[in-house]
């Protein structure tokens, strides 16, 4: 049982460049959701999606997007890598109802040079 | 604003005694809280959840927490602490913003367990 499964789990970029980070699930779960992870912040909401083809911007929206074409894949993309974007990005997903709990992937952890 | 805090950036048991785990929290209407634990290089897990009923909700590995209405607090308890309860462990709260339900998290507590 994968559950939700996020890569890569490492990745180096250079100032500017723009890569995708990849997550999917097998659970067919209705919300998918992007966090990034810093140090004494906690998990700050960047993009979520609460079904196939509708995704909303949540806390941290700048410079990144995302597309929910399947149930399935979430992915996150950063137009132009900055080292404010340094950080442990989570992906998680969920059933519909307020009252389920998130199933995290287990990160990736991005540097910007 | 709605929000989480947890008040203490870590906290130190000796393995055996009880734990306790601060968590406050400010939303409008009745709130939907959670708790997870994160172990190094690993996501979030689930650990328990109040949603309504009983004040007192249990979750996995022994975890229990106390939602209390009046001081607007939801702590995590354990009764004997394990040094494998050594991890990060957050409080969120679900919002419903924008027509849709979010979690908020709080920044995080780093439980200690020494032998």
């Amino acid at each position: 049982n994968a559950g939700v499964t996020q890569t890569p789990k490492f990745q180096v970029l250079k100032t500017g460049q723009s890569m995708t980070l990849q997550c999917a699930q097998d659970m067919n779960h209705e919300y998918m959701s992007w966090y990034r992870q810093d140090p004494g912040m906690g998990l700050r909401l960047i993009h979520y999606s609460v079904g196939a083809g509708i995704t909303d911007q949540g806390e941290v929206p700048n410079g990144y997007n995302v597309s929910r074409s399947t149930t399935e894949d979430f992915p996150l993309r950063l137009l132009s890598a900055a080292p404010s974007q340094t950080s442990v990005y989570f992906c998680a997903s969920s059933l519909g109802a307020a009252d389920q709990p998130q199933h995290f992937g287990d990160g990736t952890r991005l540097s910007i040079l | 604003a709605q929000s989480v805090a947890q008040p203490e950036d870590q906290v130190n048991v000796a393995e055996g005694n009880p734990l306790t785990v601060k968590c406050t929290y400010s939303v409008s209407g009745n709130p939907y809280l959670f708790w997870y634990v994160q172990y190094p290089n690993r996501g979030l897990q689930f650990l328990l959840k109040y949603i309504t009923g009983d004040n007192l909700v249990k979750g996995s590995y022994g975890f229990e927490a106390e939602f209390n209405k009046s001081q607007t607090s939801f702590h995590l308890k354990k009764p004997s602490a394990l040094v494998s309860d050594s991890a990060l462990y957050f409080c969120a709260v679900r919002v419903f913003s924008g027509g849709y339900n979010k979690l908020i998290f709080g920044a995080g507590t780093r439980l200690a367990v020494h032998p």
